[in-house]
């Protein structure tokens, strides 16, 4: 777990406050990804970055926002979220942006009030 | 549609005894992957199998894939109390598409 780490491993807030989630990764690696984990639901892909770009965004909400000033970090940015978007977010990184193995970060509890 | 689909949801042994856990998927795929995730924890990759691959060792794993079924199963050998864990398979289905399909999962609980 200490190649993918993130910060905050915990977080409630309000429906109208702003926060950012952050993820750093120090395995080399050139893409980067944003999944939510949900109680009783598959693992939810939400944004991959490939070089820093967005490859991938599948249809989330605009209330989060990804950043990737470079292939070493990423960031969630959550404003205006609802109580359903409580869930563990994990960030994960691979060498390539391909199908072979993700390495997992530890997560954020994010709880929205 | 859902791609990976562990079966059993949850299962419980006693330390020493063997746990099998299988997973289902609907479309081909490139390969399959097998994780795990402790409580609240992040997943930890155990064991990748490609889709010309039949069956795959590491330790006291074993993974078999069938692609002509389309499942796979992860045996886990002489479990430990400390195997207590989320299991998840994730899909690769390939055609330029890079994304991991996960499962629910299987809970498996190993009893000291």
């Amino acid at each position: 777990e200490t190649g993918v780490t993130q910060t905050p491993r915990h977080l409630v807030m309000g429906m109208t406050n702003k926060k950012s989630l952050k993820c750093e990764q120090h395995l080399g690696h050139n893409a980067m990804y944003w999944y939510k984990q949900s109680a009783k639901k598959p693992l939810e892909l939400m944004f991959v970055y490939n070089f820093k770009e967005q490859t991938e965004n599948n249809s989330v909400p605009s209330r989060f926002s990804p950043e990737c000033p470079n292939s070493s970090h990423l960031f969630l940015h959550l404003h205006t979220l609802q109580p359903e978007d409580s869930a563990l977010y994990l960030c994960a990184s691979s060498q390539e942006w391909s199908e072979d193995t993700q390495y997992f970060g530890p997560g954020t509890r994010l709880t929205v009030l | 549609s859902q791609q990976g689909e562990e079966d059993p949801q949850a299962l419980s042994i006693q330390e020493g005894e063997n746990a099998t856990m299988n997973c289902s998927y609907k479309t081909s795929i490139n390969n399959l992957q097998w994780y795990r995730q402790n409580s609240g924890r992040g997943l930890v990759h155990l064991i990748l199998i490609r889709s010309n691959e039949r069956e795959k060792h590491s330790g006291r794993l074993r993974v078999t894939l069938d692609t002509s079924k389309k499942s796979s199963s992860l045996l886990i050998t002489a479990s430990r109390a400390a195997d207590t864990a989320s299991y998840f398979c994730a899909t690769a289905r390939g055609a330029g598409s890079y994304q991991l399909t996960f499962g629910k999962g299987t809970k498996l609980s190993v009893i000291p």
